[in-house]
Parts: C-alpha cells; sequence; structure tokens
C-alpha cells in the first residue's frame, strides 16, 4: 500500500521564479491538504482540495495556488517566490469517508531553497 | 487565530526515562492529533484522539484528551534512542476544519 508520495525532494529557485510542487495521495485518500513547515516552526496550513475544489485555505497569499486531478493526486503552485518562502512543504492526505476523516497522513515533503 | 503552545520546548532524557510533554490551547478542540517528525521526513501520526476524556495507547506511547478540551498529553515509557526526534500536537475546533500544529516540542535521548 503505497504511502503519500512527493516530487521533487528538492528544489533551488531564485527571487520571482514560479514552482510547482507534486503529491499523490495515499491509496483510498479522496482529500489533499498542503502545508508549509518554516525551520524550527510547526507546520503551517495552506489549504485543502477535494473532489477537485478548493475546500478550505490558510492565511497565504494569492501566489500560492493550487489544483487537484481527478485521479486525486495535487499539484502546488507558487508564483514570484520570495526568499521566506524557503521552508518544507508538506502533502498530506485523508478520506473522506469510512469513519475517521480526521487522520491525515504525510508525505515526505518537498524542501525549497530561494535564492 | 488558533494558537498552540507545546512545552518542554525540549528535552534531553536518558535511556529508560519516561518522558511527558503537553500541549495546550486558548480554544476548545473536538480532535487532538500526536505526530512525530524525523529530520528530513514529513511527520508520521502517531496518535488520534476524538473525545474529552479518551486515554489511548500505541505501544510504549499514550496520549490523552484533556477534560478541558484545551489540552492534550502525551507520554513515552521507558524510551529508547530511536525516539530521537521532534513531536507535534495539532488539534481543530469541529470536523470539517483544518488542523493547528503547535510548534513541537524536540526529543533527545542519551545513551
Amino acid at each position: 500500500d503505497a504511502g503519500v508520495t512527493q516530487s521533487p525532494t528538492h528544489l533551488i529557485k531564485t527571487r520571482g521564479q514560479q514552482v510547482t510542487l507534486r503529491c499523490s495521495p495515499k491509496s483510498g485518500h479522496d482529500t489533499v491538504s498542503w502545508y508549509q513547515q518554516a525551520l524550527g516552526q510547526g507546520p503551517q496550513f495552506i489549504f485543502q482540495y477535494y473532489e477537485e475544489e478548493e475546500r478550505q485555505r490558510g492565511n497565504f497569499p494569492d501566489r500560492f495556488s493550487g489544483h487537484q486531478f481527478p485521479n486525486y493526486s495535487s499539484e502546488l503552485n507558487v508564483n514570484a517566490l520570495l526568499l521566506g518562502d524557503s521552508a518544507l512543504y508538506l502533502c498530506a492526505s485523508s478520506p473522506s469517508w469510512g469513519g475517521r476523516t480526521d487522520t491525515q497522513y504525510f508525505g515526505p515533503g518537498t524542501r525549497l531553497t530561494v535564492l | 487565530g488558533q494558537q498552540l503552545n507545546q512545552s518542554p520546548q525540549s528535552m534531553f532524557i536518558q535511556e529508560g526515562e519516561d518522558v511527558s510533554m503537553n500541549c495546550t490551547s486558548s480554544s476548545i478542540f473536538n480532535t487532538w492529533l500526536w505526530y512525530k517528525q524525523d529530520p528530513g521526513e514529513g511527520p508520521v501520526l502517531l496518535i488520534a484522539l476524538y473525545k474529552a476524556g479518551e486515554l489511548t495507547s500505541n505501544g510504549r506511547l499514550t496520549a490523552q484528551f484533556g477534560i478541558t478540551r484545551k489540552d492534550s498529553f502525551l507520554n513515552i515509557s521507558a524510551s529508547i534512542p530511536s525516539d530521537v526526534g521532534i513531536y507535534f500536537c495539532a488539534g481543530r475546533v469541529r470536523s470539517g476544519q483544518n488542523f493547528v500544529f503547535g510548534p513541537g516540542t524536540r526529543l533527545s535521548v542519551l545513551p
């Protein structure tokens, strides 16, 4: 049973560039959430996708956008990168059915460095 | 917005000792999750709690959902070197809302 996978593992970009990160949810999960984790801090919620639509959004600017595909995989896009966007970006998946829909399983993350 | 506090921020213990850490909130939560994160990896779910007063175990780990619904506790018994890592609590106010994470407790185990 494959867990949550993310790509790429690491990424280096320069200020002003755009980046796309990818996530495949755990088998059987249809809901994907994205988090930003700065060094030494806990994950911060960016947004959540369900049925190919953004269902909830945290306190992040519009430069952060996403997409969910029919196979439940998801992308996180960040435009006009800033130095402060350097962080570990985590994807978490959960099922929308079957009782405990609350429990989220995380992928290994994508380490983004903005120079 | 909702904020979680975790204490202690970090701790150093001897192998074999028991560990206690807690998580507090200014808001009432209906779900608490505890995660462990190793360097360079994503958080791994340890225990999920859904009811005030609930006590749940996962091997040497035991977590409790505080009666006030504003706190949660995690205990690790007979610590071993692989317990090293950062422990995060996460909570949410109601079903369907996103989870808020604490800043983490960094655990170091000395042989």
